[in-house]
């Protein structure tokens, strides 16, 4: 248990869905980070979130929108997906910096199915 | 941030210590040297990290070179439990962009029986 629970664990979707992924920490942690594992690949940093504003979009496509309500939860948006996004998505929380040591805590991940 | 080298995988008894190398000879004098491991389809999990000291902790032992060109993670006594990809990964520490990492490809440790 690393305090980041992520739901759903398993996902399947068409390609002309919406659904949502969902992240919270239970840390009192101020950074959120969203991350994209697919087979064989290293892990690819897609958003971070600092003080619920996004400090950082790596060229992610628009079908993935993320939302970050407060400090504690962290949403990833998905519509009109295609297979190849199709991976493991990670949940990820820090304390902010001045101080602290940059200590990352995922979550266990969302398997992610499009179809 | 500096980038990493690591052997893509290798194999340890169980029991026995398991020592995984890296190379980061471009790192700055500011960075640190972290390490994590991911288990299969899990998030990965934080290990241990560095600046220029030895460090030691519940779970594994970091060793630094001194001219911090290189570090050698050390698993004491390897379990079937620590079969998993390991990532060592430099970066700054502090700044407003919190804990960000970019992860290489690991080194997948097989641990046998």
């Amino acid at each position: 248990e690393t305090g980041v629970t992520q739901t759903p664990r398993h996902l399947v979707m068409g390609m002309t869905n919406k659904k949502s992924l969902k992240c919270e920490q239970h840390l009192g942690h101020n950074a959120m980070y969203w991350y994209k594992q697919s087979a064989k690949k290293p892990l690819e940093l897609m958003f971070v979130y600092s003080l619920e504003e996004r400090v950082e979009n790596n060229s992610v496509p628009s079908r993935f929108s993320p939302e970050c309500p407060n400090s504690s939860h962290l949403f990833l948006h998905l519509h009109t997906l295609q297979p190849e996004d199709s991976a493991l998505y990670l949940c990820a929380s820090s304390l902010l910096a001045g101080g602290g040591t940059g200590e990352l805590f995922f979550g266990e991940g969302s398997r992610l199915t499009v179809l | 941030d500096a980038k990493t080298t690591q052997p893509p995988s290798m194999d340890c008894a169980e029991g026995r210590a398991a020592n995984l190398p890296c190379n980061h000879s471009t790192i700055s004098g500011n960075e640190y040297v972290y390490w994590y491991r991911q288990i299969h389809s899990q998030g990965p999990q934080y290990i241990i990290h560095g600046l220029k000291n030895n460090e030691t902790n519940e779970m594994a032992s970091l060793i630094i070179t001194e001219d911090r060109k290189s570090s050698t993670l050390i698993l004491p006594h390897a379990t079937l439990r620590d079969t998993a990809v390991y990532y060592c990964i430099v970066r700054v520490a502090g700044g407003n962009q919190g804990g960000k990492l970019i992860f290489g490809q690991g080194t997948e440790l097989s641990v046998k029986p």
